[in-house]
């Protein structure tokens, strides 16, 4: 079946390091992607990883991908108060997407 | 700048009378989606097309269509509203290639009374 799973709260300090996790269930899966939602936006895509690929890292944005658990992560190093947001994982199953509920993160100055 | 655009950008309607939300594109996109979002929810994808092609998805209920006039235009017609159906609802465009990266509109906020 389809799901992503994902935390919905996380809290960091300004500075530290944030990770994001994500678990999904179709392992026919061939990209994975996170996005972010600001308050009253649309999704603004971050960054995205092929399904053949362990790891990306994307300035302050790495992705992690451990395909034999189904499990994605990133990382956001040096979070700002600007990366306070709603961060959503998606899979690709075909054409569309199939996204997880999204962890709101806070970042406290 | 290429974009996609939703009008308006909220929307109150009454129960049971029928609301257009429409979403333009200037990226030339094959692809363009709805989705619903409800607070606290993931994005729920209602349909889609593909170029002329509409897929509707399998749990999309009947009172929710959708039109695409030509490449740049589509519309979600919401035929009687039900309060559940007060959510907001996402345009997205994406052009069929590698990593298919979906652009989103900012959104319509549909309430209803």
């Amino acid at each position: 079946g389809e799901d992503v799973e994902q935390s919905l709260f996380l809290s960091v300090r300004e500075g530290d390091s944030s990770v994001i996790n994500c678990t999904y269930t179709d392992s026919s899966s061939t990209y994975l992607y996170w996005y972010k939602q600001e308050p009253g936006a649309g999704l603004q895509l971050l960054t995205y990883i092929f399904s053949n690929m362990d790891m990306k890292q994307d300035q302050r944005l790495t992705v992690l991908l451990n395909k034999k658990d189904k499990h994605l992560s990133l990382r956001i190093a040096d979070t700002q108060t600007g990366d306070s947001a709603i961060y959503f994982c998606a899979e690709r199953i075909g054409t569309p997407l199939v996204f997880g509920k999204g962890t709101r993160l806070s970042v406290i100055a | 700048d290429a974009m996609v655009i939703q009008n308006p950008r909220y929307q109150v309607t009454q129960f049971g009378k029928p609301v257009t939300l429409s979403c333009s594109q200037t990226l030339n996109h094959n692809v363009m989606y709805w989705y619903q979002q409800k607070s606290s929810q993931a994005p729920k994808l209602l349909f889609h097309y593909y170029d002329k092609d509409f897929n509707n998805e399998a749990d999309t209920p009947d009172n929710f269509q959708s039109r695409r006039p030509n490449t740049s235009f589509c519309f979600l017609d919401i035929r009687s509203p039900g309060l559940g159906d007060a959510a907001m609802y996402l345009c997205a465009t994406s052009r069929v290639g590698t990593y298919n990266e979906q652009f989103f509109g900012p959104g319509t906020r549909l309430t209803v009374l």
